[in-house]
């Protein structure tokens, strides 16, 4: 089964800075995705970036960008010149591969940026 | 994107109502799916869809049904709420792409009292 791992509970960041937000995962799986969702004090949950297990390139949006390193499982996302709306719970998530191809989250990081 | 809505944003509720959140998608998304997610914690899925006339139970165990009459429509039901009803629910749609992307609505905040 698909396990996702946020080792930081809550991070801090001044505006303006960059910082990067942990995630590892576990899967047997050759063929995956990995996703990045930010949910504000409201409460919905905004998807960021993706990227696929045979992506040969790192994803990038924008301010996000994803640092997927394959062969150590981690998929850390990585914010660029951080904004106080930035201030939010962000959520790393595998696509299950089986019948549901459900979301399997993360406990979350809670990221504050400070101005 | 999708455009997905879900009312009401807010519901408190006495024990033993019956109630129904709504969940609504206007990109003609095959698959949706509900989570719930209690406050502080990660998401955990309860039912899903992969089109009209087709619904699952999820992982996690839910007194809660679903029902998949039109494809942009999927509605969640409790016919007796109890205090353990007490969470958030997030309805989401995806495409039917190598991605699969889901996209989210605003959730619905429920509390039982």
């Amino acid at each position: 089964a698909q396990k996702i791992t946020q080792t930081q509970p809550g991070m801090f960041v001044q505006e303006k800075e960059a910082v990067t937000l942990d995630c590892t995962y576990d899967t047997s799986d050759p063929s995956y995705g990995l996703f990045w969702y930010k949910q504000p004090s409201s409460g919905e949950m905004i998807f960021l970036i993706y990227q696929g297990s045979y992506d040969q390139q790192n994803a990038t949006e924008g301010r996000y960008s994803l640092n997927f390193q394959k062969a150590r499982k981690s998929a850390n996302l990585v914010i660029s010149a951080s904004q106080l709306g930035d201030s939010a719970m962000y959520f790393c998530a595998m696509r299950d591969q089986g019948g549901s191809e459900k979301l399997v989250f993360g406990k979350g990081t809670k990221l504050t940026v400070n101005p | 994107e999708a455009d997905i809505y879900q009312t009401p944003r807010y519901l408190v509720i006495g024990t033993g109502k019956k109630i129904t959140l709504e969940c609504s998608q206007t990109m003609g998304h095959d698959k949706m799916y509900w989570y719930q997610q209690d406050p502080g914690m990660e998401l955990h899925l309860i039912h899903y869809s992969y089109g009209v006339n087709s619904t699952e139970k999820g992982d996690l165990s839910s007194e809660s049904t679903v029902s998949r009459i039109r494809t942009e429509h999927f509605p969640l039901t409790l016919e007796s709420a109890r205090p353990s009803h007490t969470s958030q629910y997030l309805c989401a749609s995806s495409e039917a792409t190598v991605k699969n992307i889901q996209y989210f609505g605003a959730g619905t905040r429920l509390s039982v009292l």
